[in-house]
């Protein structure tokens, strides 16, 4: 059964830092990982998807990699902002299934 | 705007009271999905549909029901609310061919 582990549960950063959310699963035979982000009382707004065939993907100060053998994924944030703060989650998608498979998330913090 | 629209935003029942949560999506997705997200247990998926006209148990099933009325649409329904049923719930399309997959903002339910 695969399970999807995020680390830290929470983070606070000072503003400028550049960051690290890491995201590991038990089960290397994914689709494809997407990382998402979750305002306090919002739905979900999805960042990034990394195919299984792609070892990372980048938009604007974010960049996630993905390394299916090891079964790590992690989301780089560059330069973070007071407006990163949110929960980050990561999810899976195995390849014999349609459905996601989600960490529990690492709410972050970053303090003016 | 494009996207996956989910009412109501806000709900209150009774224990033994019954409702449906209604979703549709614009996108033309062949898939959709019910998650209920609790505290600290990251979201978990309760039903889907991979295509209209047919749909499957997810983990937490128990106490649910749904209908993919058309392509558009997948409500679920609570058919006797019980107080383990507090939780906000989710709905989510993507293609069959698994791109990402995109979020309502939720439902928030709170069974008394």
């Amino acid at each position: 059964k695969q399970e999807v582990t995020q680390i830290p549960a929470a983070l606070s950063v000072p503003e400028g830092e550049n960051l690290v959310l890491n995201c590991s699963f038990t089960d290397s035979a994914i689709y494809n990982l997407q990382w998402f982000r979750q305002d306090p009382g919002k739905g979900l707004t999805s960042l990034l998807l990394i195919q299984s065939s792609q070892r990372e993907q980048t938009s604007g100060r974010l960049n996630a990699s993905l390394d299916k053998s090891s079964g790590r994924s992690t989301l780089y944030i560059a330069a973070s902002q007071p407006g990163d703060s949110a929960t980050y989650l990561c999810a899976v998608r195995m390849d014999s299934s349609y459905k996601l498979i989600f960490g529990s998330g690492t709410r972050l913090l970053v303090r003016p | 705007n494009a996207g996956v629209t989910q009412t109501p935003k806000f709900q209150v029942l009774k224990t033994g009271q019954s409702m449906t949560l209604q979703c549709a999506q614009d996108m033309n997705h062949n898939s959709m999905y019910w998650y209920r997200q609790d505290p600290g247990m990251g979201l978990r998926l309760i039903y889907y549909s991979a295509s209209e006209g047919t749909t499957d148990k997810g983990e937490v099933p128990n106490g649910y029901n749904v209908s993919r009325l058309n392509k558009r649409e997948f409500s679920l329904r609570l058919e006797s609310a019980a107080p383990s049923q507090t939780s906000v719930y989710f709905c989510a399309s993507n293609e069959i061919a698994g791109y990402g997959y995109t979020f309502g903002s939720g439902t928030r339910l709170t069974v008394v």
